[in-house]
C-alpha cells in the first residue's frame, strides 16, 4: 500500500526551531515535497527534495534520505504566522499520482 | 490569470443530485490535479491531467465521479448522485511542467461541497 506518516501535532514557542518528520511507503518514488496550509486556506508549496540531502529556503529547510524512506521539514526562528498545517507529499506511480501525508498541525506560542 | 480559480466557492446540494465543479488553471500550466479534503484531514488525490488526457483515473473514489479537461485548460469534476460522504472541500491545482521532476503545484481556493 501507499502511506505517509507524520506527527499529528507539534507545539513550539516563537523564535524556536522545530522539525516535522515524514516517513513514507509508496509503490514508486519521484521526490518528497512539503506544503503549508493555513486554516481555511489553500496549500502552498514550500520545498522539494528529489535527491538525498538538505535543501534550504530562507527559514525553512527540508531533508531527504531515500535509503531510509524518510524526510523532514525544519523551521527556524519560528513566527506566529508559521502556525499552520504542514503536509509532506510523494509522487509515485511513475509520477502520475501524488500521495499526501495526514498533516502536522504546528502551533506557535508567544 | 493571476492564479488558479475554482467555482463555485460553495455548493450545497441535496443527496442524489449531480454537481459540477470547475477549475481554471494558471495559463500555460500543462498539468492539472484534483484533490478532496475532508475537515481536518489530509489531501486525497483524485486525478491528474497532462494536457487533456488523464493517464490514471484509479484515484477517483467511485464511478459516480468523473473529470474532463478541454483545450488543455479548464477542467470539470462531476459527481453524480451525490451522497453525504461526498461532502468535503475539492481542491484543484496546476503546475507548469508535468513529469516526475517538477513538483510545485499551485492550488486554487477550493469548492466546499455540502450534501444534505
Amino acid at each position: 500500500g501507499q502511506s505517509l506518516e507524520q506527527p499529528s501535532e507539534v507545539t513550539a514557542v516563537e523564535g524556536a526551531i522545530v522539525q516535522i518528520n515524514c516517513t513514507y511507503q509508496t509503490s514508486g518514488f519521484y521526490g518528497l515535497s512539503w506544503y503549508q496550509q493555513h486554516d481555511g486556506g489553500a496549500p502552498t508549496f514550500l520545498s522539494y527534495n528529489g535527491l538525498d540531502g538538505l535543501e534550504e529556503t530562507g527559514r525553512f529547510s527540508s531533508f531527504l534520505s531515500r535509503s531510509d524512506s524518510y524526510g523532514y521539514l525544519l523551521l527556524q526562528e519560528l513566527q506566529m504566522k508559521d502556525s499552520a498545517s504542514y503536509f509532506c507529499a510523494v509522487r509515485d506511480n511513475y509520477g502520475q499520482n501524488f500521495v499526501f501525508g495526514p498533516g502536522t498541525r504546528l502551533s506557535v506560542l508567544p | 490569470g493571476a492564479g488558479v480559480s475554482q467555482s463555485p466557492s460553495n455548493k450545497v446540494t441535496e443527496k442524489g443530485k449531480d454537481v459540477e465543479l470547475r477549475c481554471d488553471p494558471i495559463s500555460g500550466h500543462t498539468a492539472l490535479y484534483w484533490y478532496r479534503q475532508s475537515l481536518g484531514q489530509g489531501l486525497e488525490f483524485l486525478i491528474y491531467f497532462q494536457g487533456n488526457s488523464a493517464p490514471d483515473k484509479s484515484g477517483l473514489p467511485s464511478d459516480r465521479f468523473s473529470a474532463e479537461r478541454t483545450g488543455g485548460s479548464v477542467s470539470t469534476l462531476t459527481i453524480q448522485r451525490t451522497q453525504q460522504e461526498d461532502s468535503a472541500v475539492y481542491l484543484c491545482a496546476s503546475s507548469l511542467v508535468a513529469g516526475p521532476s517538477y513538483n510545485e503545484q499551485f492550488f486554487g481556493p477550493g469548492t466546499r461541497l455540502t450534501v444534505l
